[in-house]
């Protein structure tokens, strides 16, 4: 099945500083990439998420990147605020689309 | 308002002692999902279903049941609960398959001594 691996586990920056969250996937046919923020004592939340046909996504101060080839994709937040602290989960669709394999998460702390 | 809700939101129970959490959408989805959450281990599937009468295992199925009688409802069942069990549970819905958004619910801490 799906192994997805998400690095590092804790990321603490400075406020206005950028972070950058790398997932690597194992299974080459997958095609959906979601990431979800979870704040504390709440559900996770989809903030973005890439299909394999496009390498790059956009939304604000938010990115991802995916490398198909390489089987890796990437989170980036900008110009980081207080309120993006949080744990942040990676995500990989298997083939038959029925099943979301999660990454080990990463504490997000952002230092005022 | 679309939301998933699960009940309760908290629990400690003992070893043996079976106990279902609930799990309903108001937003007419077709997939639901459980998820249990363990430090460091992200979020784990442990059933899912593509619709009513219809249901799959997930990565860590053993110790637990669902049932899908109706769309909105998605009840997790601990038949005999024991201490490996204890952790955060989610349930998640999203419109047709999983590559959709999937909505989550708050979460139940569970707690089995």
């Amino acid at each position: 099945g799906e192994n997805v691996e998400q690095h590092p586990s804790t990321l603490s920056v400075q406020e206005g500083d950028s972070a950058v969250i790398k997932c690597t996937y194992s299974d080459s046919a997958s095609n959906y990439f979601p990431w979800y923020k979870q704040e504390l004592g709440k559900g996770p939340q989809l903030i973005i998420d890439i299909r394999s046909n496009v390498g790059e996504k956009k939304d604000q101060r938010i990115a991802v990147t995916l490398n198909k080839t390489a089987k890796h994709f990437s989170l980036h937040i900008t110009e980081t605020q207080p309120e993006d602290s949080a744990v942040y989960f990676c995500a990989a669709l298997n083939n038959a689309g029925n099943m979301l394999t999660f990454g080990g998460g990463t504490r997000l702390m952002v230092k005022p | 308002e679309a939301q998933v809700t699960q009940n309760p939101r908290y629990l400690i129970t003992v070893t043996g002692k079976k106990l279902t959490v609930t799990c309903s959408q108001n937003m007419n989805h077709e997939y639901m999902s459980w998820y249990r959450q363990d430090p460091g281990l992200g979020l784990r599937q442990i059933y899912y279903s593509m619709n009513v009468e219809v249901t799959d295992k997930g990565d860590v199925p053993e110790g637990y049941k669902v049932s899908r009688k109706e769309k909105r409802n998605f009840p997790l069942i601990l038949e005999s609960p024991s201490p490996n069990q204890t952790s955060l549970y989610f349930c998640a819905s999203s419109s047709g398959l999983a590559g959709g958004r999937q909505y989550f619910g708050p979460g139940t801490r569970l707690t089995v001594t």
